[in-house]
C-alpha cells in the first residue's frame, strides 16, 4: 500500500545531542513537508521540499536541518541548538505544484531529557 | 497575513448535535481550504476541502461553508458521534508550486453520548 512511514514512532534523546527522524513515502510525491505539533500551538512549518536537491524553510526552521537526496526520503535532524526540541513531528507529501492530496505520516514523538 | 486563525479551541457537542468550527485569513491569495481530523497519536486525515468558487461543499456528515467576503470558512458536523471525537485543523493555500499548507491552531472536538 502506498503511504508515508515515519520511524520511529517514539525516541528519547539527550538534551545536547543530535537526532534524526526518517521519514519515506512511496507515493511518487514530488513534494514533501516536516512540520511540528504542541499542544495548542496547531501545526507549524519546519521546512518543505519540492524536489530533489533543494528544500525551502518554513516558519520555526532554526535548530533544524533536512537534506533531499532521494525523491522518496526527507528526513529531518534535531539539532543541540534547538531550544525546545520535545514535541510531535510530522512529514507529510503532495504532489508538485498543488497541496491536494496532502498525506501525513503517523508521526515521530521526540522526547529531550 | 499567513495567519489561519481557528476558533474555538474546543468544543463539546451532545450526540446528535451539530459541531461548528470557524476559521478566518487574511491572505487573498488563499484559494484551496481543506480540514484535517486528527486522532491522537496519529498523523492528520484529510476530511474534506472547499475552493472559493463555491459557498457550500457537503460530504455525508460534513459540510464547509464558505465567505469569500469575510475571508471566513466554517466546517459543519451534522449528527456529531463519539466516533467524530478528535482534533480538526483548518488550513489554506495558494495552492502554487513552492507553497505549503498553514494551520490553524486546532479545534478538540468531544462527542458526549
Amino acid at each position: 500500500d502506498g503511504g508515508i512511514t515515519q520511524s520511529p514512532k517514539y525516541l528519547f534523546r539527550k538534551e545536547g545531542q543530535n537526532v534524526t527522524l526518517s521519514c519515506e513515502q512511496n507515493l511518487n510525491h514530488d513534494a514533501m513537508y516536516w512540520y511540528r505539533q504542541d499542544p495548542g500551538q496547531g501545526l507549524r512549518l519546519i521546512y518543505y521540499s519540492q524536489i530533489v536537491n533543494d528544500f525551502q524553510k518554513g516558519d520555526i526552521a532554526e535548530g533544524y536541518s533536512v537534506s533531499r537526496e532521494k525523491k522518496e526520503s526527507f528526513p529531518l535532524t534535531v539539532t543541540s541548538a534547538q531550544k525546545n526540541p520535545t514535541a510531535f513531528y510530522l512529514c507529510a507529501s503532495s504532489m508538485t505544484g498543488s497541496i491536494y492530496g496532502y498525506t501525513f505520516g503517523s508521526g515521530t514523538r521526540l522526547t529531550v531529557v | 497575513q499567513q495567519q489561519v486563525k481557528q476558533s474555538p479551541q474546543s468544543l463539546i457537542v451532545q450526540k446528535g448535535g451539530i459541531s461548528i468550527i470557524n476559521c478566518a485569513y487574511e491572505n487573498t491569495a488563499f484559494d484551496y481550504f481543506p480540514w484535517y481530523q486528527q486522532f491522537p497519536g496519529k498523523g492528520p486525515a484529510l476530511l474534506i476541502a472547499i475552493r472559493p468558487d463555491v459557498s457550500e461543499k457537503k460530504e455525508g456528515r460534513f459540510t464547509i461553508s464558505f465567505n469569500k467576503s469575510a475571508k471566513q470558512f466554517s466546517l459543519h458536523i451534522m449528527d456529531s458521534q463519539p466516533g467524530d471525537s478528535a482534533t480538526y485543523f483548518c488550513a489554506a493555500s495558494n495552492g502554487q508550486a513552492g507553497t505549503a499548507l498553514i494551520f490553524g491552531k486546532g479545534t478538540t472536538l468531544s462527542v458526549s453520548s
